[in-house]
């Protein structure tokens, strides 16, 4: 099975951090997304990658950067962490969604900033 | 723009009771595929059933069922014999053909009582 592995369940922040969440998958997928999860609000995307060096802005990317060197890894970066980008991100990868078999996630970072 | 909307914020039904989740999607497009995630409180999401819109025949995966009707852009979760590991948040999903991202509607909190 292809396994997503983020590399954090938890993470405590301060304002003003720039903050790294890391995501790795074994698969060799083209496809990786970040995703933001609130109550009520469901899974917003915020940026995704369909290769190396490639990247995408999704619906909510302000805030954020990403960055692939690897084809497996896939990170976002919270340039200067705010009390409004606590959070659940999820990662997520796709061997390419044209397939459409959906993606596999990872088990999410759980991401409070104080 | 594509939207799922899923009309049932939370859910609660005893266990071995059969639930119907329901969810509606907008598009303009005629190949798309469809999708239901499940979160249980572990946070992994797993991906329960998937439907291809060019498909008739409902999709089943075990005690999980699909209601697909295209024209009405319906697509109803069906868990029959509930049980108490199926108590999760539940998000259907939309992907269009051809596309990398899926699209995810709010979600519907389901829990199965004793």
């Amino acid at each position: 099975d292809v396994k997503v592995t983020q590399s954090s369940r938890y993470l405590v922040k301060r304002t003003g951090e720039k903050v790294f969440l890391e995501c790795v998958q074994d698969m060799d997928h083209e496809n990786m997304f970040w995703y933001r999860q609130d109550p009520g609000l469901g899974l917003r995307l915020i940026y995704f990658s369909y290769d190396v060096k490639m990247k995408e802005k999704g619906d909510i990317p302000e805030g954020y950067s990403v960055s692939r060197e690897k084809k497996e890894r896939f990170s976002l970066i919270l340039e200067s962490a705010s009390t409004n980008q606590t959070s659940m991100y999820l990662c997520a990868s796709s061997l390419t969604a044209w397939t459409g078999y959906g993606y596999t996630f990872g088990s999410g970072t759980r991401l409070t900033v104080v | 723009a594509q939207t799922v909307t899923q009309s049932q914020p939370e859910m609660s039904v005893q266990e071995a009771e059969t639930v119907t989740l329901s969810c509606t999607y907008d598009t303009s497009e005629s190949n798309y595929y469809l999708f239901w995630y499940k979160q249980p409180p572990s946070r992994q999401m797993i991906l329960v059933i998937r439907q291809e819109a060019y498909k008739q025949q409902n999709a089943t995966e075990n005690r999980f069922s699909v209601n697909f009707q295209k024209a009405a852009k319906s697509f109803s979760l069906k868990i029959s014999d509930s049980q108490l590991g199926d108590t999760a948040m539940y998000f259907c999903a939309f992907l269009m053909n051809r596309d990398d991202k899926i699209i995810f509607g709010k979600g519907t909190r389901l829990h199965i009582l004793p």
